[in-house]
């Protein structure tokens, strides 16, 4: 198992550009997140998706579009990009019930993180 | 005012300290709550989950809810240097659309040789 993927690992982008950041997971996993972490600011939620064909948005979703076409991913993109953006994002996703009784979206796997500059 | 109030740190403590670590929340609604850890340029992954008030173990880990207080604590006992993270309190309630989560900031730890 993967678990959790995402890509790119890194990306510079220039103002005004746009870009999809892809999440994956093989765990079978209905619910999927998108955050933004920055200094001092902790996880924010973007969007997330309790499954596929749907998503709702969150905390912070300006700026941001996401899709869930298929189950196992969950797409972020950003159409045109702005120096606010500069963040690491992850993904997660989260099983119907975690363990130890976990209520569905408690238990959340996280992937690697998409170090992501805006310049 | 943030929902999920968490000191930055950085705390730094000696190998076999005990550690405490804690949130504050102003959500009452709040009912399930987590404790992640997170190392440097990694994702965070969950450490220990709780319902409601009292206390929960698990090896050198304890969590503990006073939702009277609302504050939670982890507590780390014979703390090791690969304890050495940054800890996130997390938190829901049953009336959180998509079972979100509200994290804190994030604490993090130093565990010195």
């Amino acid at each position: 198992n993967a678990g959790v993927t995402q890509t790119p690992k890194f990306r510079v982008l220039k103002t005004g550009q746009s870009m999809t950041l892809l999440c994956a997971q093989d765990m079978n996993h209905e619910y999927m997140y998108w955050y933004r972490q920055d200094p001092g600011m902790g996880l924010r939620l973007i969007h997330y998706s309790v499954g596929e064909g749907t998503t709702a948005k969150g905390e912070v979703p300006d700026g941001y579009n996401v899709s869930r076409l298929k189950k196992q991913n969950f797409l972020l993109g950003l159409e045109s990009a702005a120096p606010s953006q500069t963040s690491v994002y992850f993904c997660a996703s989260s099983p119907p019930a975690g363990s130890g009784g976990a209520r569905a979206g408690n238990e959340q796997y996280f992937g690697p993180g998409t170090r992501l500059t805006v310049t | 005012q943030k929902e999920v109030e968490q000191d930055p740190g950085p705390l730094s403590v000696p190998e076999g300290a005990i550690v405490s670590l804690n949130c504050t929340y102003s959500n009452s609604a709040f009912q399930y709550f987590m404790w992640y850890r997170q190392y440097s340029r990694k994702g965070p992954e969950l450490l220990m989950y709780t319902y409601s008030s009292g206390n929960k173990e698990d090896g050198r880990f304890t969590a503990q809810v006073d939702k009277s207080s609302k504050y939670i604590s982890l507590f780390i006992r014979d703390s090791q240097p690969s304890d050495s993270a940054t800890y996130l309190c997390a938190m829901s309630g049953w009336g959180n659309a998509g079972n979100m989560l509200t994290f804190g900031g994030g604490t993090r730890l130093m565990v010195k040789p």
